[in-house]
């Protein structure tokens, strides 16, 4: 079954104590991004990937990083979390045609992410 | 600053009837539009798309309509159906890796 997955879906932490959210896609996508909703706010892209090695910061990067050394896999990684990246946050994957045309992405389920 | 706004947060409709959710975007650099549904404890899922070359595209019970000189879009549900109660999210593209997507819009059908 084609699926983004990602853990964990649960995570309470506290501030400062470095996490990472592992993002998987079994697509053979190239495109690999992540997003947090929060209320009111809606989706906001934090870091983007169009390939291996090839990884750009989207709308909210501050105080995070990814890296995107397999096709399949696009970890995001909390080194210091503080208490306002409490948030849903969501991976995502598709094609990538190398131009401005965006395929449709395919989300993972979610990781609810709570730093005290 | 928002740059894709869905000022409607929520919506009820009658089943059967046309449901109409919104979407305003502020960068005219904006080429590509989307929408996303997404239900309680689920990812998003992608419902329908259009380039700013077109001011419609239709796909089955959803047609979205852009009009670019009012930077507004709008998607339609006809008839609306229980089972399309969900959120959901506009989002644009002006490159085709960055989106920005817009507060979302709760949708509840009514049987």
């Amino acid at each position: 079954e084609a699926q983004v997955t990602q853990n964990p879906r649960y995570l309470i932490t506290v501030t400062g104590k470095k996490l990472t959210v592992t993002c998987s896609q079994n697509m053979n996508h190239e495109y690999m991004s992540w997003y947090r909703q929060d209320p009111g706010l809606g989706l906001r892209q934090i870091y983007y990937s169009m390939n291996v090695e090839v990884t750009d910061k989207g709308d909210v990067p501050e105080g995070y990083k990814v890296s995107r050394k397999e096709k399949r896999n696009f970890p995001l990684i909390l080194e210091s979390p503080s208490p306002n990246q409490t948030s849903l946050y969501f991976c995502a994957s598709s094609l990538w045609s190398g131009s401005r045309v965006p395929y449709e992405q395919y989300f993972g389920p979610g990781t609810r992410l709570t730093v005290t | 600053d928002q740059q894709v706004k869905q000022n409607s947060p929520s919506l009820s409709v009658q089943e059967g009837r046309i449901s109409i959710l919104n979407c305003d975007y502020t960068n005219s650099m904006f080429d590509y539009f989307l929408w996303y549904k997404k239900y309680p404890a689920e990812g998003p899922t992608f419902l329908i798309s259009i380039s700013s070359i077109k001011d419609k595209n239709e796909d089955g019970r959803f047609t979205v309509f852009l009009n670019k000189s009012a930077k507004h879009l709008s998607l339609h549900i006809v008839p609306s159906q229980p089972g399309d109660s969900a959120v959901y999210f506009c989002a644009a593209s002006a490159t085709g890796n960055q989106f920005y997507f817009g507060t979302g819009t709760s949708l509840t059908v009514i049987p």
